[in-house]
């Protein structure tokens, strides 16, 4: 079965600095990968998505997300973090056998700093 | 226009109740999810319906019971609420793959607070 582990379930930046939220991905066959932002109070939005073509990439707000088959890895990154990022981002892969489940990482609370 | 509604936003209920939660959503999907959210953000898939035909029954009690009037429709019953099933519930649904996999777009959530 497919997992998901993100390191560090609270980062912290300043406004302007890089944002790097890391995560690593379990699978025996070629993922899907997600990443989802959930603001205070609402629901999930994704950011961009994985579906093996190209290994860079990009998604909404700034955001992109690197495939690293070799290091079983999606980190998330923004060169620039802007006080309105300020959420919960979560990752997630899919369930290969046979239905469209996510299998989501536990979180990762992020703060920016002014 | 909301793509996926959730009804009630908040509810808070005694133990021992029944209460429902409803979804809808007006994507034209094929696919409806049910997942929760525990106290420490975790979220874990709990059902799925596609075509109004249940897909994914992961390892819930059967206090929980979802139900499919149509394919834009999605709800959530739970019987004899207990403590342990305060929590946020979100729907989710998508297009159903065709060799693929889709994007699901969620709900606002439900925070359901057992007293």
């Amino acid at each position: 079965a497919q997992s998901v582990t993100q390191l560090g379930s609270h980062v912290s930046v300043s406004e302007g600095a890089l944002v790097l939220l890391r995560c690593n991905y379990s699978s025996s066959v070629p993922p899907y990968l997600f990443w989802y932002v959930q603001y205070p109070n609402q629901g999930l939005q994704l950011l961009l998505k994985y579906t093996s073509a190209a290994t860079l990439v990009k998604g909404i707000n700034g955001f992109e997300a690197e495939f690293k088959k070799s290091e079983t890895s999606f980190h998330l990154t923004k060169p620039s973090a802007h006080m309105s990022d300020a959420a919960e981002y979560f990752c997630a892969v899919s369930d290969l056998q046979g239905a469209q489940k996510l299998v989501f990482g536990q979180g990762t609370r992020l703060t920016i700093n002014p | 226009d909301t793509a996926v509604s959730q009804t009630p936003k908040y509810l808070v209920t005694q133990m021992g109740n029944d209460k429902s939660i409803k979804c809808e959503q007006n994507l034209g999907h094929d696919t409806m999810y049910w997942y929760k959210q525990d106290s420490k953000k975790f979220l874990k898939i709990m059902f799925s319906y596609n075509n109004k035909e249940l897909i994914i029954n992961e390892t819930v009690p059967n206090r929980f019971s979802p139900k499919s009037p149509d394919k834009a429709h999605l709800n959530l019953h739970i019987n004899s609420l207990e403590l342990g099933d305060s929590a946020v519930y979100f729907c989710a649904s998508s297009q159903e793959s065709r060799g693929g996999f889709d994007t699901q777009y969620f709900g606002p959530g439900t925070r359901l607070t057992v007293l």
